[in-house]
């Protein structure tokens, strides 16, 4: 099976641009969440998606915003790019909403944003 | 506010040792918890969860602990191998509707030495 996969894997932004980040699913799997995760920090909760529709969010502005794909991939857009916004972005995927308490999530290996 | 931490930046152990990796958190609405491991250039790979209603959670070499009272968790790994080097993060969630929220520590960097 395949795992979770990311792309592109690198990209520079400049500040008040936008954004299209991508991810492939597990196979399988029907939940999708987005994590931000800077230099030195744990991952930061940005918002899951379970089969097409949101379903939950963190503390991100609406300028972040993502879709779910029929096929269950996902994107996650961000607009007007600041320069706190430079962070690894990790797409993680679930078999569903119920089995992320005991099997938590797969991830990939992340998108390293940088805004300059 | 940090809800989920983890006080030790680093650790370092002699092959064959065991390795506990502590994790402190505020939030009691806490359910459920999570340890990941993560590789340079790789994303976290899952290890272990443990529920609320658990206090303990065995898979193999790695063992994790939860005090509820404590607000405390606690992995342990034995026998300590050198391919464990790598940073381990803590995460917890309360579940609201099947939605599950991880809220993250910021990582050991664990380093076991030949």
């Amino acid at each position: 099976e395949t795992g979770v996969t990311q792309s592109p894997t690198h990209l520079i932004k400049t500040r008040g641009q936008q954004v299209t980040l991508r991810c492939s699913s597990q196979s399988g799997h029907n939940t999708v969440s987005w994590y931000q995760q800077a230099l030195g920090q744990g991952p930061q909760f940005i918002f899951q998606y379970y089969r097409e529709e949101e379903n939950g969010r963190g503390n991100f502005p609406p300028r972040f915003s993502g879709l779910q794909f029929p096929n269950y991939s996902s994107e996650l857009n961000v607009n007007a790019l600041e320069l706190d916004d430079s962070a690894l972005y990790l797409c993680a995927s679930s078999l569903d909403l119920l089995r992320q308490g005991v099997e938590g999530y797969t991830f990939g290996s992340g998108t390293r944003l940088t805004v300059v | 506010d940090q809800q989920v931490k983890q006080n030790s930046p680093s650790l370092s152990v002699q092959e064959g040792r065991i390795s506990i990796l502590n994790c402190d958190y505020t939030n009691s609405m806490f359910d459920y918890f999570l340890w990941y491991k993560k590789y340079p250039a790789e994303g976290p790979t899952f290890l272990i969860s443990i529920s609320s209603i658990k206090d303990k959670n065995e898979d193999g070499r790695f063992t994790v602990f939860l005090n509820k009272s404590a607000k405390h968790l606690s992995l342990h790994i034995v026998p300590s191998q050198p391919g464990d080097s790598a940073v381990y993060f803590c995460a917890a969630s309360a579940t609201t509707s099947g939605t599950y929220k991880y809220i993250f520590g910021t990582g050991t960097r664990l380093k076991v030495l030949a």
